[in-house]
């Protein structure tokens, strides 16, 4: 399987409400970024996070690291119906020339 | 600031002949990366260039698939006698350096025919 796996595949919210994805990983990383793909569109660079970091705001994007259990967590705050999109998590590792990882993706659908 | 430009946005090629997809990194950009994207899946590495080297390639198939990214213009992903399974979004990212946040471009849609 992927490096990197999206969890949920999908999800479905209504305007206003929180949407929290989960990204795991198997091996060791360097840093950890969330990306979004509107549909049929190119991907957009929403926040890195460094393997000694535990935490990240951007807006209102919050993402959580740990690396003991290899895991990440995307939370989108007060969702709009323009936050509709795809969302991934992709890694890059030691030693591995720059290339990222990337998941397969949770799709996010916020209902007006 | 133009951002990663790629061309072109869609590609129809009949199966056998040649696709070209350009890819212009950002200004100031001299790291390359090509990536593909299967309907319904995510980014899969393909290869990682600099100016005039070609640093990864492990993702890239062993036949038909070759990719350069010259000292004077953009890098150029070439797919020889294209196949259906060849169709696909294949898009391109650059950093200033590694480690980086990359910067992706809205890709080229290949669909072969």
């Amino acid at each position: 399987s992927q490096q990197g796996e999206e969890d949920p595949q999908a999800l479905s919210i209504q305007e206003g409400e929180n949407a929290t994805m989960n990204c795991s990983y198997k091996t060791s990383i360097n840093n950890l970024q969330w990306y979004r793909q509107n549909s049929g569109r190119g991907l957009v660079h929403l926040i890195l996070i460094r393997s000694n970091e535990r935490e990240k705001h951007s807006g209102r994007l919050r993402v959580t690291l740990d690396t003991s259990k290899k895991s990440s967590s995307l939370l989108i705050t007060a969702s709009r119906a323009a936050d509709t999109a795809s969302y991934f998590c992709a890694t890059d590792h030691p030693g591995a020339t720059n290339k990222l990882i990337f998941g397969t993706g949770t799709l996010l659908a916020v209902q007006p | 600031n133009a951002g990663v430009m790629q061309n072109p946005r869609h590609l129809v090629r009949r199966r056998g002949q040649e696709a070209r997809l350009r890819c212009s990194p950002m200004k100031g950009h001299s790291h390359v990366y090509w990536y593909r994207q299967l309907p319904e899946e995510g980014l899969k590495f393909m290869v990682y260039l600099q100016k005039e080297n070609i640093i990864d390639e492990s993702g890239m198939p062993k036949e038909r698939f070759s990719a350069e990214f010259p000292k004077e213009g953009p890098s150029i992903l070439r797919i020889q006698q294209v196949v259906r399974g060849d169709s696909a979004a294949y898009f391109c990212a650059s950093s200033p350096s590694p480690g980086a946040s990359v910067d992706f471009g809205s890709g080229t849609r290949l669909t072969v025919v």
